[in-house]
C-alpha cells in the first residue's frame, strides 16, 4: 500500500524556521518526482514545489512565493522527502501536504502536517 | 504560469441532479495533464480524476472527466448527498503546477 506521511509542523515565529518530513513506503521512491502542496485554513489549495528523481537530477522547482525561502530536498537511502522552511510569514500558515504522481493511478497525498506562523 | 479558472464559483443543486462543473486553463495544458480533486472540511483532497479523464480507484462512475487543451469539465451525472464538497482542478503538464481556485457544490 502506498502511504506518505507528513511530520514536523507546529507553532513558529514569524522569521523563523522549520523543516518538514514526508516518509514514503510502498512505491519505489528512488524514482517518484515529488512535490509539497499547501492549504492555508479555509482557502484553496498552492502548488509549493517539487524535486525530480536524482537519476533525472535532482532539480527543483519552487512556486514564486517561496523561492528563496524554502528548500525541498530527498534522502532515497530511507525514503524520506523534506521541506526546509526558513524566514516564515504568516501567510506561510497552513496544513503541508507531500504528494506524488503516479503514471497508472495518477496523484498520491498525505494526510498533512499543520503549520502555524504566528508571535 | 499557467493560471486556471474554475466556473463556477458555486453551484447550488439538489441530490438526483446533475453537476457540470468547468476548469479554463491560461494557456494549453501539455498532454492533458489535469486532476480534478474533491475537498471536504477537514480532509485532504481526494483524487477523483487524472490525466483529463481517467477515474482514479475507487471512484463511483458518476464522476466523468473530459477536455483538452485549455477547456476542461468534471461532470457528476447524479449527485449523491456525499458529493457536496468543494471540486478543484489541477493542471501538471508544467512548472510551477497550479490549481484552480476551486468550485463549491452546495
Amino acid at each position: 500500500e502506498v502511504q506518505l506521511v507528513e511530520s514536523g509542523g507546529g507553532l513558529v515565529m514569524p522569521g523563523g524556521s522549520l523543516r518538514l518530513s514526508c516518509a514514503v513506503s510502498g512505491f519505489a521512491f528512488s524514482n517518484a518526482w515529488m512535490s509539497w502542496v499547501r492549504q492555508v485554513p479555509g482557502k484553496g489549495l498552492e502548488w509549493v514545489g517539487r524535486i525530480t528523481s536524482n537519476p533525472h537530477g535532482g532539480t527543483t522547482d519552487y512556486a514564486a512565493p517561496v523561492k528563496g525561502r524554502f528548500i525541498i530536498s530527498r534522502v532515497d537511502s530511507i525514503n524520506t522527502l523534506y521541506l526546509q522552511m526558513s524566514s516564515l510569514k504568516i501567510e506561510d500558515t497552513g496544513v503541508y501536504y507531500c504528494t506524488t504522481y503516479f503514471d497508472a493511478g495518477g496523484w498520491v497525498w498525505g494526510q498533512g502536517t499543520l503549520v502555524t506562523v504566528s508571535s | 504560469e499557467i493560471v486556471l479558472t474554475q466556473s463556477p464559483g458555486t453551484l447550488s443543486l439538489s441530490p438526483g441532479e446533475g453537476a457540470t462543473l468547468s476548469c479554463w486553463a491560461s494557456q494549453s495544458v501539455s498532454s492533458s495533464f489535469l486532476a480534478w480533486y474533491q475537498q471536504k472540511p477537514g480532509q485532504a483532497p481526494r483524487l477523483l480524476i487524472y490525466d483529463a479523464s481517467s477515474r482514479a480507484t475507487g471512484i463511483p462512475d458518476r464522476f466523468s472527466g473530459s477536455g483538452s487543451g485549455t477547456d476542461f469539465t468534471l461532470t457528476i451525472s447524479r449527485l449523491e448527498p456525499e458529493d457536496f464538497a468543494v471540486y478543484y482542478c489541477q493542471q501538471y503538464g508544467g512548472s510551477p503546477y497550479t490549481f484552480g481556485q476551486g468550485t463549491k457544490l452546495e
